[in-house]
């Protein structure tokens, strides 16, 4: 069985701040890691995703997870949140080569002024 | 522009009336699938295709069918079965299902049964 747990619901950060949002995974397998945006009303967005390559992932805007197997999580980090940033996010996880997704409940992000 | 269209994006149904949502999408993926999204939690699977005239159920596919009759097109519809259908319905693409093929998403439909 595969799951995955968001750690914080929702995280209020000041613009030019750092963001860190927290996700733990469960999985009998390799497990593939994405992570999510989506913006109000809107479909979602692939950030970026781990499948079993380099542990420090780099993605679209600025962010960038690493994999630790030992933690069995899968952060998501941006040094300097701009006001765009407001969303939601959504850690993902997939048994590798599998299609199914098993989504966390996502996390709401404030960009404060 | 090459992408995944919903239409509408707000459906209102009274209870007892099935309805349809619209998916299409011109990226010449394989693989289409439709998910439900309740507030407060991820995703969820309703039902998935894989190639043309093929389709299967996914996690929650109580209440809902679907068709897959042409490439580019993955209509869902929504029957009275489905006990609790006011939520907010987003399609995906992708060129296969293995985990490497990064699903697309359409912009959703916001269904809302009076």
């Amino acid at each position: 069985a595969q799951s995955v747990t968001q750690l914080d619901s929702h995280v209020s950060v000041s613009e030019g701040t750092p963001v860190l949002l927290r996700c733990n995974y469960s999985s009998s397998y390799s497990p593939s890691l994405f992570w999510y945006v989506q913006h109000p009303n809107k479909g979602l967005q692939l950030l970026l995703k781990y499948t079993s390559a380099a542990t420090l992932v780099k993605g679209i805007n600025g962010f960038e997870a690493e994999f630790k197997k030992s933690e069995t999580s899968f952060h998501l980090t941006k040094p300097s949140a701009h006001m765009s940033d407001a969303a939601e996010y959504f850690c993902v996880v997939s048994e590798t080569n599998d299609y199914k997704l098993s989504f966390g409940a996502g996390t709401t992000v404030t960009v404060r002024a | 522009d090459g992408g995944i269209t919903q239409s509408p994006k707000y459906l209102f149904r009274k209870e007892g009336q099935n309805v349809t949502l619209s998916c299409e999408q011109n990226l010449n993926h394989d693989a289409m699938y439709w998910y439900r999204q309740d507030p407060g939690q991820g995703l969820r699977l309703i039902y998935y295709s894989q190639i043309v005239n093929d389709f299967q159920k996914g996690d929650i596919a109580e209440g809902y069918s679907v068709s897959r009759e042409k490439k580019e097109s993955f209509p869902l519809t929504v029957t009275s079965a489905q006990k609790n259908p006011t939520a907010f319905y987003l399609c995906a693409s992708s060129n296969g299902l293995a985990v490497t093929d990064t699903q697309y998403f359409g912009p959703g439909t916001r269904l809302t049964v009076l």
